[in-house]
């Protein structure tokens, strides 16, 4: 079956400009994951959606990051005034229930800030 | 708070020899286990977990890795490697109980594994 997918792929972005990126989880599963990956911090997680809420956003790095998941499925992570700290790949991950499920990662989104 | 240090940050090794990628965690009464693989320019492939059980682990394309509390470790090895393993692995630990009842997870720096024919 279908694997987690994001979108964009790739993103280039001028300093100060807003983005979205898209997380498709699998069907059917209702925890969502986002996480960064940079090459100064490595891999850290952002936030964590149960259904449609967000139970932790202790990973979200600044008030510019905001997240939202829509229908329990889409999630759409959100950078405003982007800043070049923010060139970083983004992942999303999903899995069928919270607790010790195996998680389940997309391609990621690659993004920089120029 | 949880962490994971992974000792290698590049280990370089020949096609069909062994290799063992180190992992430790900060200790905890109850922690998860885990070992992902990442290819260039893909997403993480979960290798392997830990969860409760035999404190050894076998996973996908011949890994194991085994579950020391002692030494709060989990190290990764593979007794024959292939090119094909090229990869970075990353190791990485949750709890449950601590972060709420989900499966957040703390990764370690990685290990980048480079075989070489």
């Amino acid at each position: 079956g279908a694997g987690v997918s994001q979108s964009p792929s790739n993103k280039v972005t001028e300093k100060g400009k807003d983005v979205e990126l898209r997380c498709d989880p699998i069907s059917g599963h209702t925890a969502l994951y986002w996480y960064r990956q940079s090459l100064g911090q490595g891999l850290e997680f952002l936030i964590y959606f149960q259904g449609n809420s967000a139970p932790d956003k202790s990973g979200l790095p600044s008030d510019r990051f905001s997240a939202e998941r829509t229908g329990g499925s889409v999630s759409t992570l959100t950078i405003q005034r982007t800043q070049q700290e923010d060139s970083a790949v983004y992942l999303c991950a999903s899995s069928p229930a919270q607790g010790i499920e195996t998680q389940y990662f997309g391609p990621g989104t690659r993004l920089l800030v120029l | 708070a949880q962490s994971v240090t992974q000792l290698d940050s590049q280990v370089p090794v020949f096609e069909e020899a062994p290799v063992e990628l180190r992992c430790n965690y900060s200790s905890s009464v109850s922690v998860y286990l885990f070992w992902y693989v990442q290819y260039p320019n893909q997403g993480l492939q979960l290798l392997l977990k830990y969860l409760s059980g035999s404190t050894l682990v076998k996973g996908i394309n011949g890994f194991e890795a085994e579950f020391n509390k002692s030494q709060t470790s989990f190290h990764l090895r593979k007794p024959s490697v292939h090119i094909s393993d090229t990869a970075e692995y990353f190791c990485a630990v949750s709890d449950p109980a601590f972060s709420g009842g989900y499966n957040k997870l703390i990764f370690g720096a990685g290990t980048r594994l480079a075989v070489h024919p």
